[in-house]
This record gives C-alpha cells, sequence and structure tokens, in this order.
C-alpha cells in the first residue's frame, strides 16, 4: 500500500479534461514539492510537472499541476488517445529517515 | 546528448546476488544525485535508493535496507546496485534515473533492466 493515495483509474473521452488526485501527509505532500509522471510499462517513465506546478521543456500546457495543503492534483486537458498511460506522482518523505514515495499510480484510459 | 543506459539485469535464483550499473553519458555526472526506481510486474513504480554526487549520502526504501547497497565512480561515470539475497518479490523492471532539471523530482530516465528473481 503506497503511502501517497491515487484513484486505480480514470477515463474520459478524448478532448475532454481529467483530474488526478494524490493525498499525502504533512511529511510528505506538506511539506515537500510533488512530481507526476507518465509511464507506459517497459519504457522510461516520463516527467510531467515539477516543483507542484512547472512543466520541463517539450511538456504541452494540456498538462498542470496544483498542490494544496497535503493533496496535489493532476489536470490533462484536451485528451488524446496518445494520453492513455499509467500516471504517477512522487514526493519525498521525510519521516524517520528521508525517502522518497511514489502515489500507487492511476491508469487513464481514453475512450 | 543526456543518456543514462543500465545494465546487469537477468534470471538469478533466490538468495544470490546481482548487481546492476547505471551508465551515463552528456552530462557531468558527478554533480547529479542518482536514484534506483523499479516496477515489479503488474504494480507501481517503488523508489529503491539514491545516492548523492558525491557518495556522501545514500537511502534506501525499507524493503531493500540492509540487502542492497547504492555506489558510484564518477571517473567512470557509472553508479551501481549491488544486490544480495535477492528474494522473488525482488523481481521488477529497475530503473535509474537522475534530478538534473530540479532536485525534487527525476526528469532523466534510462530505459531500464529486468531482474528476475526465481529458482
Amino acid at each position: 500500500q503506497s503511502v501517497l493515495t491515487q484513484p486505480p483509474s480514470v477515463s474520459a473521452a478524448p478532448g475532454q479534461k481529467v483530474t488526478i488526485s494524490c493525498s499525502g501527509s504533512i511529511s510528505n505532500i506538506g511539506n515537500n514539492f510533488v512530481s507526476w509522471y507518465q509511464h507506459l510499462p517497459g519504457t522510461a517513465p516520463k516527467l510531467l510537472i515539477y516543483d507542484n506546478t512547472k512543466r520541463p521543456s517539450g511538456i504541452p500546457d494540456r498538462f498542470s499541476g496544483s498542490k494544496s495543503g497535503t493533496s496535489a492534483t493532476l489536470g490533462i486537458t484536451g485528451l488524446r488517445t496518445g494520453d492513455e498511460a499509467d500516471y504517477y506522482c512522487g514526493t519525498w518523505d521525510s519521516s524517520l529517515s528521508a525517502t522518497w514515495v511514489f502515489g500507487g499510480g492511476t491508469h487513464l484510459t481514453v475512450l | 546528448e543526456v543518456n543514462l543506459v543500465e545494465s546487469g539485469g537477468g534470471l538469478v535464483q533466490p538468495g544470490r546476488s546481482l548487481r546492476l550499473t547505471c551508465a551515463a553519458s552528456g552530462f557531468r555526472l558527478e554533480d547529479y544525485a542518482i536514484s534506483w526506481v523499479r516496477q515489479p510486474p503488474g504494480r507501481g513504480l517503488e523508489w529503491v535508493s539514491a545516492i548523492s554526487g558525491d557518495s556522501g549520502r545514500t537511502g534506501y526504501a525499507g524493503s531493500v535496507k540492509g540487502r542492497f547497497t547504492i555506489s558510484r565512480d564518477n571517473a567512470k561515470k557509472s553508479v551501481y546496485l549491488q544486490m544480495d539475497s535477492l528474494k522473488p518479490e525482488d523481481t521488477a523492471f529497475y530503473y535509474c534515473t537522475s534530478p538534473r532539471l530540479a532536485p525534487n523530482s527525476f526528469d532523466t530516465w534510462g530505459q531500464g533492466t529486468m531482474v528476475t528473481v526465481s529458482s
């Protein structure tokens, strides 16, 4: 069971918008930056959002991130079939010894 | 071109050892921490271990602490993950990754190497 809680799956139609939530605690999301990753198993994960809201070069503005308290959210607008993948949130957890934690992952289906 | 390439994966019996290598190119490895992240079959991403650029700090997930050791040789542009006392639950795709863009995220990833622990 992951320290960060994400819904197992979300779905929406092409062109629509979807949000993926990531819930944690004061020791992780509450006091650290959150990042988001897109992943197709067997391939390298791709960084979508870092420092809660920033997008790396090359990531379209259809992808957005936000954070409030101990929760974070990834938003994707203008959905495309190519967006179908697994999405993970991640951050440092400073309880006991500093470790990195990922959410359990959310599978996005573009219907 | 910035690149991370993992090697050393394979099939190994429970209780045996394996060493993974992450080879870096296209950037100054000594300036960045490196982490290992794995994905067991059918499951999500799991952070395994990290090492600072100067090897001064290391960290491990509870599931591998005491069995895995991370190290690096900046002169050889390589980071290693020594995995001892392997268990079937260590079976996973192993990636090395680095926070080159920002210290609190992983923007540079290798393609991964598969480790299968089975008798």
